[in-house]
């Protein structure tokens, strides 16, 4: 079974410009959510989505949206990037219960110049 | 909302030694609390978890223990390898609240 994919591994982008990350969850999966991992924060929630609704929203300006497509794969999207979005961008699917474990991509690492 | 916090932040043992590794919540509606590894240029990856209903579970060298009395949970690591070096992440999560995380301790096991 393919675990989560997430493209690309890794970006470069000037502050300013807008970014667009990709999420393709476990086969059979229906809910994906968004972690930011930064080394002083750790692991931030961002936003989970199922059945291409927003379920849970976390504490990000509104510069960071996302979304869901209907085969589950999700995306998310940062607008006008500062310095500090530069981070590693988790992308976990899960069946949607809050107990069902999370299965985490390798995430994509964000360079703001 | 939910806050975990997590303890040490790095830990050092000798290899065969015992790790463990400890976690506070502050939500009582959490119930569910698993545990992550994350190795160097990877996501992490799910270990052991434990449910509010169970008060220790044990996978071969890992075992978590739950108090829901003191609203504290812990890992333990047996027998350690240099295989077991990594980041650990402990997390709660209730109802229909998004997982929370502790921050993380970087464990290193010395051969």
């Amino acid at each position: 079974k393919a675990g989560v994919t997430q493209t690309p591994r890794y970006l470069i982008k000037t502050r300013g410009q807008q970014v667009t990350l990709s999420c393709s969850p476990i086969s059979g999966h229906r809910s994906v959510s968004w972690y930011q991992q930064t080394p002083g924060q750790g692991l931030q929630f961002l936003f989970e989505y199922f059945s291409e609704t927003q379920r849970n929203k976390g504490n990000f300006p509104g510069r960071f949206s996302g979304r869901q497509f209907s085969n589950s794969r999700s995306e998310m999207n940062v607008s006008t990037l500062e310095l500090g979005d530069s981070a590693l961008y988790l992308c976990a699917s899960s069946f949607p219960r809050t107990d069902s474990p999370l299965h985490f991509g390798n995430g994509t690492r964000l360079t703001v110049t | 909302g939910e806050n975990v916090e997590q303890h040490p932040s790095t830990l050092s043992v000798q290899e065969g030694d015992s790790a463990v590794i400890k976690c506070t919540y502050s939500d009582s509606a959490s119930n569910y609390f698993p545990w992550y590894k994350q190795e160097l240029g990877k996501g992490p990856q799910l270990i052991i978890d434990i449910r509010s209903n169970v008060g220790e579970k044990k996978d071969q060298r890992i075992a978590v223990t739950l108090n829901k009395t003191a609203k504290h949970f812990s890992l333990h690591i047996t027998e350690t390898q240099p295989e077991d070096s990594a980041v650990y992440f402990c997390a709660a999560s209730g109802g229909n609240t998004p997982l929370v995380f502790g921050k993380g301790t970087r464990l290193s096991v010395i051969a």
